[in-house]
């Protein structure tokens, strides 16, 4: 049972603009531990896509942007692209825990 | 750039162990942590543990505590990750990742290696 939760899927048509959700609590994303996002494009391993702090490795478009506030974060795509479907996860640290916590990831569908 | 390459896939019986691979090149291997995460057929991710090959230092999750044997070899650039009493639920794909940068921030990927436990 992941401690991170996230919306099984979200769904745009391209040009559109779609957020994800990830649902913490005050031993982890309250707690103010950073939170990143990885992209899962089918069959391969998950990529970093957004740190923390807003930043993207090259070649991720900015189009792509993260926010965080209290117990929640959200990454938001805009401009939504085929290339885009996708399964996206969040991951950010517990306290309680003591160690890393990855959401419950979110398929990104085009319409 | 950093590039993790991990071993081959893997077909264990139940009770049995196995070893992964995940060898670093391209950066400073003993400087930055290593971790494991796992992915069930269909499943998100879980994180299983990590180690800071420089000190030596592990870390794991509760979950895999006691099962899970994660080491270095800072003179191949290579980490480990053993699991023990394998059971039909490990069943899944293990990826190595380079905690890099900001917090916990995992910035390179293995390729995964699918570990089948099946009788």
């Amino acid at each position: 049972q992941s401690v991170l939760t996230q919306p099984p899927s979200v769904s745009g048509a391209p040009g559109q603009r779609v957020t994800i959700s990830c649902t913490g609590s005050s031993s982890n994303i309250g707690a103010d531990y950073d939170v990143h996002w990885y992209q899962q494009l089918p069959g391969t391993a998950p990529k970093f896509l957004i740190s923390g702090n807003n930043n993207r490795p090259s070649g991720v478009p900015d189009r792509f942007s993260g926010s965080k506030s209290g117990t929640s974060a959200s990454l938001a795509i805009t401009g939504l692209q085929a290339e885009d479907e996708a399964d996206y996860y969040c991951q950010s640290y517990d306290s309680g825990l003591s160690h890393y916590v990855f959401g419950t990831g979110t398929r990104v569908t085009v319409l | 750039q950093v590039q993790l390459v991990q071993s081959g896939a893997e077909v264990k019986k139940p009770g049995s162990s196995v070893k992964v691979s995940c060898k670093a090149s391209g950066g400073t291997f003993s400087s930055y942590a290593t971790n494991w995460v796992r992915q069930a057929p269909g499943q998100g991710l879980e994180w299983m543990g990590g180690i800071i090959p420089i000190l030596s230092i592990t870390n794991y999750a509760q979950k895999f505590q006691g099962r899970v044997t994660i080491t270095a070899d800072e003179s191949t650039a290579t980490a480990y990750m053993e699991l023990s009493n394998l059971r039909s639920e490990d069943t899944a794909v293990y990826y190595c990742a380079r905690e890099g940068g900001s917090q916990g921030l995992f910035d390179f990927w293995g390729q995964g290696t699918l570990v089948t436990v099946s009788a």
